[in-house]
């Protein structure tokens, strides 16, 4: 059972490429989250879904594309990166936050994001 | 989402317990309570949640007084290992933008 697995771990890119991060989890969790970490700051939220083919913004949602096809994968996409995207990137499901609030994240290891 | 506020840091040394408190006065009958550990260069991990009263499981104790508008974490006996990011986050159902706050960074020294 993996759980939550980001791919890639690392990656460089140059100003106004493009790129996609992929998340995928084997938990059957209907709930999926993007966030973001700079460095020595906390976590924030991009982009949500609650469901296949569904997508919301979060706290920080310029600049970036969301798809979720399909119920496991969860796509962060960048049309054109620029250096301020630099950072790390988490990805997290829920199993569902409908019927109570006693369930909890689970996050995938990161995707290092570096912008040239 | 309750809005929650804890410290930005806490210093502590091998041995000690640490106590982080999150504040979260606009929590709502049906939250939970829910904390994260986060390693340098790994993804925030659960470690505990709760409802009301205590809860203790093999990593931290959390106590959530009567009125819950706060609660506190507790790790007993912290040792260089403990040395983290915690985040506590408070989860509403129905409530699907799960926002987090900064996080205690806590720091144990030998």
């Amino acid at each position: 059972n993996a759980g939550v697995t980001q791919t890639p771990k690392f990656r460089v890119l140059k100003t106004g490429q493009s790129m996609t991060l992929l998340c995928a989890q084997d938990m059957n969790h209907e709930y999926m989250y993007w966030y973001r970490q700079d460095p020595g700051m906390g976590l924030r939220l991009i982009h949500y879904s609650v469901g296949e083919g569904t997508t919301a913004k979060g706290e920080v949602p310029d600049g970036y594309n969301v798809s979720r096809l399909k119920k496991q994968n969860f796509l962060l996409g960048l049309e054109s990166a620029a250096p301020s995207q630099t950072s790390v990137y988490f990805c997290a499901s829920i199993e569902n936050v409908v019927i109570s609030g006693a369930n909890v994240l689970t996050f995938g290891a990161g995707s290092r994001l570096t912008v040239l | 989402l309750a809005k929650t506020t804890q410290p930005i840091s806490m210093d502590s040394y091998e041995g000690q317990e640490v106590n982080i408190t999150c504040s979260h006065n606009n929590i709502a009958t049906n939250d939970y309570i829910t904390w994260y550990q986060q390693f340098p260069s790994q993804g925030p991990r659960f470690i505990i949640q709760g409802y009301k009263t205590k809860v203790t499981n093999e990593v931290a104790s959390l106590f959530i007084p009567a009125d819950r508008k706060s609660s506190t974490l507790s790790l007993p006996r912290v040792s260089l290992s403990d040395t983290a990011v915690y985040y506590c986050l408070v989860v509403s159902g129905g409530d699907y933008k799960l926002s987090f706050g900064a996080g205690t960074t806590v720091t144990v020294r030998a």
